[in-house]
Parts: structure tokens; C-alpha cells; sequence
């Protein structure tokens, strides 16, 4: 079946600097969905990108959809305390979503 | 819009007893709905699809008779953890989507179980 993976698992940071994580499907996917979810919350929608070679920004956010629609990052420019939380990515095979095991954000002062 | 609830937030229970959980689409009507299980620090596992006025379809190794999905309309839909154990103590989170299967999914707030 299809598997998401998504890398790095952790990451730690020192406010200001950029950060991102990377998402990899072993199948191409229909669309991709990018969660975030704060420590002791749940997960929040953020973004579906669903063309080839997508790109859609939110504030300091970049997402990307790679030309096979196999692969996905999500960048944070000058990282901010308020960025801590965990970043799942979705790949959607048109009939489920499956998550990535998502990426982890500390961002120290 | 697409707002989900869940109820409760928290419970502890003794083990061997049953605990029901509730997710309601309040917004919006939720032709899917989606569970979730998530350990500390893990990725969230999905349980359960469940359209609703049918049967749920459950995830490989999930037990259909352990955990209940009744999806009776199309703003809530109940999870039940029948005679929980201490290994059944998670973060249960329920998702719904307007559409079926692979849209977006807007999350309840999850509801912590813990099994004494």
C-alpha cells in the first residue's frame, strides 16, 4: 500500500533560522495535505496542494508539490517561537489520507 | 466553518469497562468521518472510516469488536471502547470531511482516555 515518509523526524532551532521538512510518497498521490499540530493539541489543516510542481506560500510558509506529485516539503522562513509544533504531511491516494509520521519543531529564543 | 467537537475531552475509567467517545460535525455535514489513535509523540494511526448510514472499515489489526463505530447521521458519529485495558489508554482523535474519503479533514479537539 502506499506509505508516507517524511523526514527529518526532529529539529531544533534557534529562532530566526529556517526550517524544513520533507514528505515522500511510494506512490503518486492525487493531492497533498499539510497538518500542524501544536503540543497537546490536535491537528489543524494548513494547505492541500494538488498540481504538479505546486507552489503556495502563507506568510513565512512555502509549500511545495514536487512535478511527480511523489514528493512535498514545507519551509518556514525565520522560524518564531510560534512555529513549535508538529508537522504532518497527508498524501492523499484519492481514496485515504496517509500520514507521514511528521516533523517535530523546537524553536529555542 | 468546518468546526468538530468531541466529547469528552478527558476520562479515566477502571478497566474492563466500556467508554464512549462522540464526535460531532457542528458546522457542516460530514458524509465521512475519520479515527484516529495517537501515542506520545507518534503519528497519528488510523483506525476507522465511517460513511455514514453504513458499516465502518476498519484498518488492518484494528479490532471491529473492541472498538465500535456507530455513524448514525451526518453530524456525529461514536467510538466505543469496549471493556478498555491500560493498552488502550491513547489519544483518540476523530476527523470528518464533507466529502467522502479523500478531502479535507478537520479535526475534533481528541479526547484522552486513560485505563486504570
Amino acid at each position: 500500500g502506499q506509505q508516507v515518509m517524511q523526514i527529518p523526524q526532529y529539529q531544533h532551532v534557534q529562532e530566526g533560522e529556517d526550517f524544513t521538512t520533507y514528505c515522500n510518497s511510494s506512490t503518486t498521490l492525487s493531492n497533498i495535505q499539510w497538518y500542524k499540530q501544536r503540543p497537546g493539541g490536535h491537528p489543524v489543516f494548513l494547505i492541500q496542494l494538488v498540481k504538479s510542481g505546486e507552489v503556495k506560500k502563507q506568510k513565512r510558509l512555502t509549500f511545495q508539490f514536487g512535478e511527480a506529485k511523489k514528493n512535498s516539503s514545507l519551509h518556514i522562513t525565520a522560524t518564531q517561537t510560534t512555529d513549535v509544533g508538529t508537522y504532518f504531511c497527508a498524501g492523499n491516494s484519492g481514496y485515504a489520507l496517509n500520514f507521514g509520521k511528521g516533523t517535530s519543531l523546537l524553536v529555542t529564543p | 466553518g468546518a468546526v468538530v467537537s468531541q466529547h469528552p475531552s478527558w476520562v479515566i475509567c477502571k478497566s474492563g469497562t466500556s467508554v464512549k467517545i462522540e464526535c460531532r460535525s457542528l458546522d457542516f455535514q460530514a458524509t465521512t468521518m475519520f479515527w484516529y489513535r495517537q501515542f506520545p509523540k507518534q503519528s497519528l494511526m488510523l483506525m476507522a472510516t465511517s460513511n455514514e448510514g453504513s458499516k465502518a472499515t476498519y484498518e488492518q489489526g484494528v479490532e471491529k469488536d473492541k472498538f465500535l463505530i456507530n455513524h448514525a447521521s451526518l453530524t456525529l458519529s461514536t467510538l466505543t471502547v469496549t471493556s478498555a485495558h491500560p493498552e488502550d489508554s491513547s489519544f483518540y482523535i476523530c476527523s470528518a470531511s464533507r466529502t467522502s474519503g479523500s478531502q479535507t479533514q478537520y479535526f475534533g479537539p481528541g479526547t484522552r482516555l486513560l485505563v486504570l
